[in-house]
């Protein structure tokens, strides 16, 4: 089946660790997201790329890195510089014209320990 | 630029009420316009969508009318159900920017 797969669902990071988190996208879109929520708050977004080996910073990436080496993929890296972590991580993925479904994978929760 | 605005949550009904949940916008060009719905714990699903001023999108018993007028894209549902308990977020994208913009999301509890 098509669709966004995240990994992993949880994720523990101790003080002063990098952690990645996966994205895999087989619906051969062309744009792809990350987005921050905090419990009970809206969607921020951290990095953003239109194109394979070109991506843009969001309102909140301060902490994060990305790469877009593949079309499929678009990984995720919390740095040990973000110094709240803690929050649900969603992905997301969409042709790049504008009328079209932004659709998303299940999110990653990660957590510091 | 683009934005939108939900109303204040939660909002909190008996199983069986009528549902209207407001969003309003302000966008460059002429906007798509999306109800996205978060159950706990998991991503954003589509719920509807609308692509031109009059348009009613409409799924699993909830519609909304883009209007061009008013500039709102008000989620409806005549019956709500416990199940429909979730967060709903209102999202639009506009020809100016492909990056969609995101309500800050409105919290329905829905009680048997």
């Amino acid at each position: 089946d098509g669709g966004i797969t995240q990994s992993p669902k949880y994720l523990f990071r101790k003080e002063g660790q990098n952690v990645t988190l996966s994205c895999e996208q087989n619906l051969n879109h062309d744009a792809m997201y990350w987005y921050r929520q905090d419990p009970g708050q809206g969607l921020r977004l951290i990095y953003y790329s239109q194109i394979v080996n070109d991506f843009q910073k969001g309102d909140i990436a301060e902490g994060y890195s990305v790469s877009r080496e593949k079309k499929e993929s678009f990984p995720l890296t919390v740095t040990s510089a973000q110094k709240n972590p803690t929050a649900f991580y969603l992905c997301a993925s969409s042709i790049s014209t504008s009328g079209n479904t932004i659709y998303f994978g299940e999110g990653s929760w990660l957590t510091v320990v | 630029g683009n934005s939108v605005t939900q109303m204040e949550g939660p909002v909190t009904l008996s199983e069986e009420a009528f549902l209207t949940i407001n969003c309003t916008y302000t966008a460059t060009g002429y906007p798509s316009l999306f109800w996205y719905v978060q159950y706990p714990g998991e991503g954003l699903q589509l719920l509807l969508k609308a692509t031109k001023a009059d348009d009613k999108g409409s799924n699993k018993g909830f519609e909304a009318t883009y209007r061009k007028e008013t500039t709102s894209f008000h989620l409806e549902k005549g019956s709500v159900q416990v199940s429909d308990s979730a967060v709903y977020f209102c999202a639009l994208r506009s020809g100016g920017s492909y990056i969609p913009t995101f309500g800050r999301g409105t919290s329905l509890i829905v009680h048997p």
